[in-house]
Protein backbone atom coordinates (compact mmCIF):
# COMPACT_ATOMS: atom_id res chain seq x y z
CA UNK A 1 0.00 0.00 0.00
CA UNK A 2 1.24 3.58 0.12
CA UNK A 3 3.43 4.76 2.33
CA UNK A 4 5.30 7.48 3.53
CA UNK A 5 8.53 6.52 5.72
CA UNK A 6 11.53 7.66 7.38
CA UNK A 7 14.98 6.51 6.91
CA UNK A 8 16.00 7.49 10.76
CA UNK A 9 13.76 7.27 13.51
CA UNK A 10 15.80 9.15 15.93
CA UNK A 11 17.78 11.71 15.31
CA UNK A 12 20.36 13.79 18.16
CA UNK A 13 22.63 16.59 17.25
CA UNK A 14 24.13 18.77 19.03
CA UNK A 15 22.61 22.86 19.86
CA UNK A 16 24.15 25.02 16.94
CA UNK A 17 24.58 21.99 14.39
CA UNK A 18 22.47 21.61 11.79
CA UNK A 19 19.79 18.71 11.36
CA UNK A 20 19.09 16.73 8.46
CA UNK A 21 15.49 14.81 8.49
CA UNK A 22 14.77 12.35 5.66
CA UNK A 23 11.61 11.20 4.23
CA UNK A 24 10.46 8.11 1.77
CA UNK A 25 7.27 8.64 -0.28
CA UNK A 26 5.45 5.70 -2.13
CA UNK A 27 2.97 7.48 -4.07
CA UNK A 28 4.67 8.51 -7.22
CA UNK A 29 1.72 11.08 -8.19
CA UNK A 30 1.85 12.74 -4.79
CA UNK A 31 2.12 16.43 -5.72
CA UNK A 32 2.16 18.08 -2.60
CA UNK A 33 4.35 17.71 0.32
CA UNK A 34 4.37 18.95 4.25
CA UNK A 35 6.41 19.06 7.01
CA UNK A 36 4.78 18.79 10.35
CA UNK A 37 6.86 19.25 13.97
CA UNK A 38 4.84 17.90 17.43
CA UNK A 39 5.74 18.59 20.40
CA UNK A 40 4.78 16.17 23.46
CA UNK A 41 0.91 16.27 24.12
CA UNK A 42 0.05 18.51 21.22
CA UNK A 43 -1.08 18.26 17.48
CA UNK A 44 1.55 18.22 14.88
CA UNK A 45 2.27 22.05 13.82
CA UNK A 46 2.58 23.49 10.35
CA UNK A 47 6.39 23.78 9.09
CA UNK A 48 6.61 23.84 5.53
CA UNK A 49 4.81 22.96 2.30
CA UNK A 50 6.67 21.92 -1.18
CA UNK A 51 4.73 21.29 -4.09
CA UNK A 52 6.00 18.75 -7.05
CA UNK A 53 7.31 21.87 -9.51
CA UNK A 54 9.99 22.52 -7.03
CA UNK A 55 12.93 20.86 -5.55
CA UNK A 56 13.85 23.20 -2.73
CA UNK A 57 11.89 25.55 -0.64
CA UNK A 58 13.28 27.51 1.93
CA UNK A 59 11.56 29.07 5.36
CA UNK A 60 13.10 30.29 8.46
CA UNK A 61 16.17 28.52 9.23
CA UNK A 62 14.32 25.36 7.43
CA UNK A 63 14.60 24.05 4.25
CA UNK A 64 12.91 21.02 2.59
CA UNK A 65 14.57 19.53 -0.74
CA UNK A 66 12.42 17.30 -2.92
CA UNK A 67 13.98 14.55 -5.08
CA UNK A 68 10.89 13.03 -7.29
CA UNK A 69 13.50 10.59 -8.85
CA UNK A 70 13.71 8.90 -6.38
CA UNK A 71 10.68 10.14 -4.42
CA UNK A 72 12.34 11.17 -1.19
CA UNK A 73 12.57 14.51 0.69
CA UNK A 74 14.58 16.45 3.59
CA UNK A 75 14.13 18.91 5.95
CA UNK A 76 16.75 20.72 7.10
CA UNK A 77 17.08 22.93 10.07
CA UNK A 78 19.97 25.38 10.20
CA UNK A 79 21.80 25.88 13.53
CA UNK A 80 19.71 23.00 15.90
CA UNK A 81 17.89 24.98 18.69
CA UNK A 82 16.73 23.33 21.78
CA UNK A 83 12.98 24.22 21.06
CA UNK A 84 13.45 22.29 17.93
CA UNK A 85 12.89 19.18 19.97
CA UNK A 86 10.26 17.36 18.75
CA UNK A 87 8.88 14.59 16.06
CA UNK A 88 8.92 15.18 12.80
CA UNK A 89 6.67 14.37 9.97
CA UNK A 90 6.84 14.37 6.36
CA UNK A 91 3.12 13.28 4.66
CA UNK A 92 2.49 13.62 1.07
CA UNK A 93 -0.99 13.52 -0.70
CA UNK A 94 -2.59 10.05 -0.79
CA UNK A 95 -3.11 8.16 -3.98
CA UNK A 96 -6.77 9.67 -4.47
CA UNK A 97 -5.09 12.95 -3.97
CA UNK A 98 -7.36 13.78 -0.85
CA UNK A 99 -6.06 12.56 2.49
CA UNK A 100 -2.60 12.56 2.99
CA UNK A 101 -0.27 9.98 4.21
CA UNK A 102 1.99 10.48 7.26
CA UNK A 103 5.12 8.51 8.04
CA UNK A 104 5.76 6.91 11.37
CA UNK A 105 8.14 10.14 12.50
CA UNK A 106 11.63 10.80 13.23
CA UNK A 107 12.38 11.88 17.02
CA UNK A 108 14.69 15.01 17.59
CA UNK A 109 16.77 15.39 21.11
CA UNK A 110 18.64 18.48 20.75
CA UNK A 111 22.03 18.04 23.02
CA UNK A 112 23.23 20.98 25.05
CA UNK B 1 -8.22 33.85 14.99
CA UNK B 2 -9.33 30.63 16.89
CA UNK B 3 -7.26 27.64 15.63
CA UNK B 4 -8.66 23.80 15.75
CA UNK B 5 -10.35 23.01 19.26
CA UNK B 6 -11.07 19.49 19.74
CA UNK B 7 -13.22 17.93 22.54
CA UNK B 8 -12.80 16.37 25.24
CA UNK B 9 -9.23 17.03 25.93
CA UNK B 10 -8.63 13.43 27.76
CA UNK B 11 -11.22 10.54 27.82
CA UNK B 12 -11.33 7.58 30.25
CA UNK B 13 -13.84 4.93 29.38
CA UNK B 14 -15.10 1.22 29.94
CA UNK B 15 -14.66 -1.11 27.25
CA UNK B 16 -18.15 -1.75 25.48
CA UNK B 17 -19.38 2.13 26.04
CA UNK B 18 -19.81 4.48 23.24
CA UNK B 19 -17.75 7.83 22.94
CA UNK B 20 -17.75 10.37 20.95
CA UNK B 21 -15.74 13.11 20.20
CA UNK B 22 -15.65 16.54 19.30
CA UNK B 23 -13.97 18.61 16.51
CA UNK B 24 -14.63 22.67 15.63
CA UNK B 25 -12.73 23.46 12.65
CA UNK B 26 -11.25 26.98 11.61
CA UNK B 27 -14.12 29.23 10.16
CA UNK B 28 -14.38 28.68 6.66
CA UNK B 29 -12.31 25.84 6.24
CA UNK B 30 -14.00 23.97 3.66
CA UNK B 31 -11.99 19.93 4.88
CA UNK B 32 -12.04 18.43 8.24
CA UNK B 33 -9.97 15.25 8.53
CA UNK B 34 -9.92 12.56 11.19
CA UNK B 35 -6.45 10.76 11.89
CA UNK B 36 -5.83 8.32 15.41
CA UNK B 37 -2.23 8.45 16.59
CA UNK B 38 -1.34 5.36 18.56
CA UNK B 39 1.50 5.74 21.33
CA UNK B 40 4.71 6.77 19.65
CA UNK B 41 3.35 6.27 15.82
CA UNK B 42 2.57 8.25 13.18
CA UNK B 43 -1.18 9.61 12.41
CA UNK B 44 -3.28 7.00 10.58
CA UNK B 45 -5.86 8.47 8.40
CA UNK B 46 -9.60 7.92 9.61
CA UNK B 47 -11.83 10.21 7.50
CA UNK B 48 -11.69 12.76 5.23
CA UNK B 49 -15.14 15.58 4.68
CA UNK B 50 -14.96 18.03 1.69
CA UNK B 51 -17.98 20.62 1.50
CA UNK B 52 -20.87 18.98 0.69
CA UNK B 53 -19.39 16.00 -0.96
CA UNK B 54 -19.74 12.62 0.50
CA UNK B 55 -16.99 11.73 2.94
CA UNK B 56 -13.94 9.51 2.20
CA UNK B 57 -14.49 6.73 4.50
CA UNK B 58 -11.70 4.34 3.70
CA UNK B 59 -9.94 4.98 6.44
CA UNK B 60 -12.29 3.91 9.01
CA UNK B 61 -11.14 0.74 11.00
CA UNK B 62 -14.43 -1.09 11.44
CA UNK B 63 -18.12 -0.51 11.58
CA UNK B 64 -17.65 0.47 15.05
CA UNK B 65 -16.16 4.19 13.62
CA UNK B 66 -18.62 6.35 12.46
CA UNK B 67 -18.11 10.24 11.82
CA UNK B 68 -20.87 13.32 10.99
CA UNK B 69 -20.23 16.79 10.18
CA UNK B 70 -22.75 19.80 10.01
CA UNK B 71 -22.33 21.73 6.62
CA UNK B 72 -19.21 23.48 7.19
CA UNK B 73 -18.49 23.08 10.57
CA UNK B 74 -18.35 20.91 13.40
CA UNK B 75 -17.88 17.47 12.94
CA UNK B 76 -18.12 14.39 15.62
CA UNK B 77 -16.12 10.84 15.92
CA UNK B 78 -18.01 8.29 17.10
CA UNK B 79 -16.68 4.90 18.11
CA UNK B 80 -19.29 2.26 19.60
CA UNK B 81 -18.36 -1.01 22.04
CA UNK B 82 -15.28 0.84 22.63
CA UNK B 83 -12.17 -1.95 22.74
CA UNK B 84 -8.80 -1.33 24.52
CA UNK B 85 -7.95 -1.01 20.44
CA UNK B 86 -9.12 1.96 20.02
CA UNK B 87 -6.96 3.48 22.83
CA UNK B 88 -4.94 6.52 20.90
CA UNK B 89 -4.94 10.16 20.28
CA UNK B 90 -7.78 11.18 17.75
CA UNK B 91 -6.71 14.50 16.07
CA UNK B 92 -8.73 16.49 13.79
CA UNK B 93 -7.39 18.35 11.39
CA UNK B 94 -8.80 21.18 8.48
CA UNK B 95 -7.51 23.07 5.67
CA UNK B 96 -8.89 25.72 3.56
CA UNK B 97 -9.03 23.57 0.98
CA UNK B 98 -8.78 19.69 1.51
CA UNK B 99 -5.83 19.69 -1.22
CA UNK B 100 -2.46 21.12 -2.21
CA UNK B 101 -3.36 23.37 1.62
CA UNK B 102 -1.86 22.39 4.49
CA UNK B 103 -3.65 20.52 7.30
CA UNK B 104 -4.18 22.75 10.75
CA UNK B 105 -4.49 20.11 14.05
CA UNK B 106 -6.11 20.00 17.05
CA UNK B 107 -4.39 18.75 20.42
CA UNK B 108 -6.21 15.86 19.77
CA UNK B 109 -8.54 13.73 21.93
CA UNK B 110 -6.25 11.27 24.14
CA UNK B 111 -8.79 8.11 24.54
CA UNK B 112 -8.49 5.66 26.89
CA UNK B 113 -10.43 2.42 27.15
CA UNK B 114 -10.13 0.28 30.19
Amino acid sequence: GESVGLHLPTLSVQEGDNSIINCAYSNSASDYFIWYKQESGKGPQFIIDIRSNMDKRQGQRVTVLLNKTVKHLSLQIAATQPGDSAVYFCASLGNYGQNFVFGPGTRLSVLP
Amino acid sequence: GAGVSQSPSNKVTEKGKDVELRCDPISGHTALYWYRQRLGQGLEFLIYFQGNSAPDKSGLPSDRFSAERTGESVSTLTIQRTQQEDSAVYLCASSITGFNSPLHFGNGTRLTVT
